[in-house]
């Protein structure tokens, strides 16, 4: 079975720096997809970024951007010139190709943005 | 606007009771999920279904059940039987169709307590 890893439960980061969030997973698979999720205060989930396994290059999405190593079974999120906004709850979650289409989560790692 | 309505945003109820979250989508998604969300733990997944009349166990279906009779609808019972129901319940959905990548959009989630 699949599994993925948020090693940090807390994060902070200054206003307008740089932080990256770690994720790693477990797979034998593939062909697979993986997913970056934004959960605010409101508890609404966000897509924030998302990445095939197949396609060597980083995805990018304005300021956040992917380090995703596939030998390494990891899959990290850069997130840059940070803002008050970015402050939320961050899940990394994993897609297989085939059963179903459920994605798999993380712990999360809560990030929050000092002004 | 299309998207997942679930109702209610919060919910009471005594222990012993059978409750049903309800969950409505206008996406005219194929498969439907309905996650469980504890402080520390992410996302677990409780049921999905990919079509209608068909469901399969996530991994923690014990205690719950669901019914899919309509494409728009995946109603999730949470029955007397679960040992600590009391947490943050999401439903999503999202296309099996088109691009593979494409994410689960998620509802605005439902708030349980049970004493």
């Amino acid at each position: 079975a699949q599994t993925v890893t948020q090693s940090q439960p807390e994060m902070s980061v200054q206003e307008a720096e740089t932080v990256t969030l770690s994720c790693t997973y477990d797979t034998s698979e593939s062909d697979y997809y993986l997913f970056w999720y934004k959960q605010p205060p409101s508890r609404q989930m966000i897509l924030v970024i998302r990445q095939e396994a197949y396609k060597q290059q980083n995805a990018t999405e304005n300021r956040f951007s992917v380090n995703f190593q596939k030998a390494a079974k990891s899959f990290s999120l850069k997130i840059s010139d940070s803002q008050l906004g970015d402050a939320a709850m961050y899940f990394c979650a994993y897609r297989s190709n085939n059963q179903g289409g459920k994605l798999i989560f993380g712990q999360g790692t809560e990030l929050s943005v000092k002004p | 606007d299309g998207g997942i309505t679930q109702s209610p945003k919060y919910l009471f109820r005594k222990e012993g009771q059978n409750v049903t979250l309800s969950c409505e989508q206008n996406l005219n998604h194929d498969a439907m999920y309905w996650y469980r969300q504890d402080p520390g733990q992410g996302l677990r997944l409780i049921y999905y279904s990919q079509i209608v009349n068909d469901f399969q166990k996530g991994d923690i279906a014990e205690g719950y059940s669901v019914s899919r009779e309509k494409k728009e609808s995946f109603p999730l019972t949470v029955t007397s039987a679960q040992k600590n129901p009391t947490a943050f319940y999401l439903c999503a959905s999202s296309s099996t169709s088109g691009r593979k990548d494409s994410p689960l959009h998620f509802g605005n989630g439902t708030r349980l307590t049970v004493t």
